[in-house]
């Protein structure tokens, strides 16, 4: 069956430093979806990325999806204190002709003031 | 705006109980969905709606049995309740399919002892 993952797992950083979290699917995606979640909390949508080598940016993230639709990644610009939480990707397998969206295992981040 | 509402947000059972989750939403989505987050893992999907009559099982459906009482509401019934089944379970929904952004409730902290 379809397999998500992210590496790595978790993520020390300093603030000012940056930060990137690979997502892996084991099968080609239709689209992929990014969420974050705070300690504590739950999990927020950030983005979708539905095309082979799409670039998408908000303010310090950057998202890409690769051009094979197997991997994606994000990466943050000069970290900030409020980027801490977990980002999680979610995939949706292509032709699967189901609903299913398989979360990666998610990539943890701690930023040190 | 509620979004997406869970009862209880605490539950302690003891091994063999039964309980329901509870899960509302008052966006007019029609697709609805049911997943379990366990410490240092991602987001499993136990089993989805797409639509206001139909349900299907993700990927760790055993142990548990969903409802979709009507557009609104999407019930998660634990049975049997067992130590395995402690974990931390989101309800969440989207317009249409995961092609849509998807917004989750808060997240019922369920322990079995």
């Amino acid at each position: 069956g379809q397999q998500v993952m992210q590496i790595p797992q978790y993520q020390h950083v300093q603030e000012g430093e940056d930060f990137t979290t690979y997502c892996n699917s084991s099968t080609t995606l239709s689209n992929i979806q990014w969420y974050k979640q705070r300690p504590g909390g739950h999990p927020v949508f950030l983005i979708q990325l539905v095309k082979s080598g799409e670039v998408k940016k908000q303010k310090r993230l950057t998202f890409q999806f690769g051009e094979a639709k197997k991997n994606s990644s994000l990466h943050i610009t000069a970290t900030q204190t409020t980027d801490v939480g977990t980002y999680f990707c979610a995939g949706r397998e292509a032709l699967s002709g189901t609903y299913k969206y398989i979360f990666g295992t998610g990539t943890r981040l701690k930023v040190l003031a | 705006n509620a979004g997406v509402t869970q009862t209880p947000k605490f539950q302690v059972l003891k091994t063999g109980q039964s309980m329901t989750l509870q899960c509302a939403q008052d966006m007019n989505h029609n697709s609805m969905y049911w997943y379990r987050q366990d410490p240092g893992m991602g987001l499993r999907l136990i089993y989805y709606s797409a639509s206001e009559g139909t349900t299907d099982k993700g990927e760790v459906p055993n142990g548990y049995n969903v409802s979709r009482l009507n557009k609104r509401e999407f019930s998660l019934r634990l049975e049997s309740a067992a130590p395995s089944q402690t974990s931390v379970y989101f309800c969440a929904s989207s317009w249409r399919d995961w092609g849509t952004e998807a917004f989750f409730g808060q997240g019922t902290r369920l322990t079995v002892v």
